[in-house]
């Protein structure tokens, strides 16, 4: 149980365009998600938690423009990363927390967004 | 206020050598701590993790934590390294009522053959 998708593993774009990530709670309804971003060699940075049907919220020095996240129901979020340039290319990292088990944060498997 | 403290970025073990990753907490409510594994360009696993209940935690590849209020600590612990144990650890902090989940600065184990 408590498993969390990701869609897509890895993303390559141009410069300029936008890209869409989803994350699934495939086993469970997750009230809360959080996306994170993470760089090379370090933890995880929290970007923003959202709510099922609420405006997410953003983490301090977070871009909400640039970083657009909906959490539509509650199996599935979105990290649309507008306007893409080669600093946002990281690794971002969805997790959700719900269910039976509301203390524990079920963890994606990453999507690798390099832009170029 | 919570935090997270991971002592040693980095740890190296033999194959068959006990592991020990260090971990140490603030938190000014009762704690619920994590550990979690990362492999390289994966998403993070649950090990374990402690709520409430009994103090000794044992999770998943036969690593074990345990909560030690006092020293405000959750090492974890395997008896035996293997080699499939290489990977990032990552110790995690929230509190009851949705508390925001902090993560340490990770500490990344090395097993030798």
């Amino acid at each position: 149980g408590a498993v969390v998708s990701q869609h897509p593993s890895r993303v390559i774009c141009k410069s300029g365009t936008s890209v869409k990530i989803e994350c699934r709670s495939l086993d469970f309804q997750a009230t809360t998600m959080f996306w994170y971003r993470q760089f090379p060699k370090q933890s995880l940075m929290l970007m923003a938690t959202s709510n099922e049907g609420s405006k997410a919220t953003y983490e301090q020095g977070v871009e909400k423009d640039k970083f657009l996240i909906n959490h539509a129901s509650l199996t599935l979020s979105t990290l649309t990363v507008t306007s893409a340039h080669p600093e946002d290319s990281s690794f971002y990292i969805c997790s959700a927390r719900g269910g039976a088990t509301t203390d524990t944060q079920y963890f994606g498997p990453g999507t690798r967004l390099t832009v170029l | 206020a919570q935090s997270v403290t991971q002592l040693g970025s980095h740890v190296s073990v033999s194959e068959g050598a006990l592991v020990l990753l260090r971990c140490n907490y603030s938190s000014s409510v009762p704690p619920y701590l994590f550990w979690y594994v990362q492999y390289p360009n994966q998403g993070l696993q649950l090990l374990l993790k402690y709520t409430t209940g009994a103090t000794l935690v044992k999770g998943i590849n036969g690593f074990e934590a345990e909560f030690k209020k006092s020293e405000t600590s959750f090492h974890l612990t395997k008896p035996s390294a293997h080699m499939s144990d290489a990977a990032e650890y990552f110790c995690a902090v929230s509190g009851a009522g949705g508390f925001k989940t902090i993560f340490g600065a990770g500490t990344r184990l090395f097993v030798k053959a």
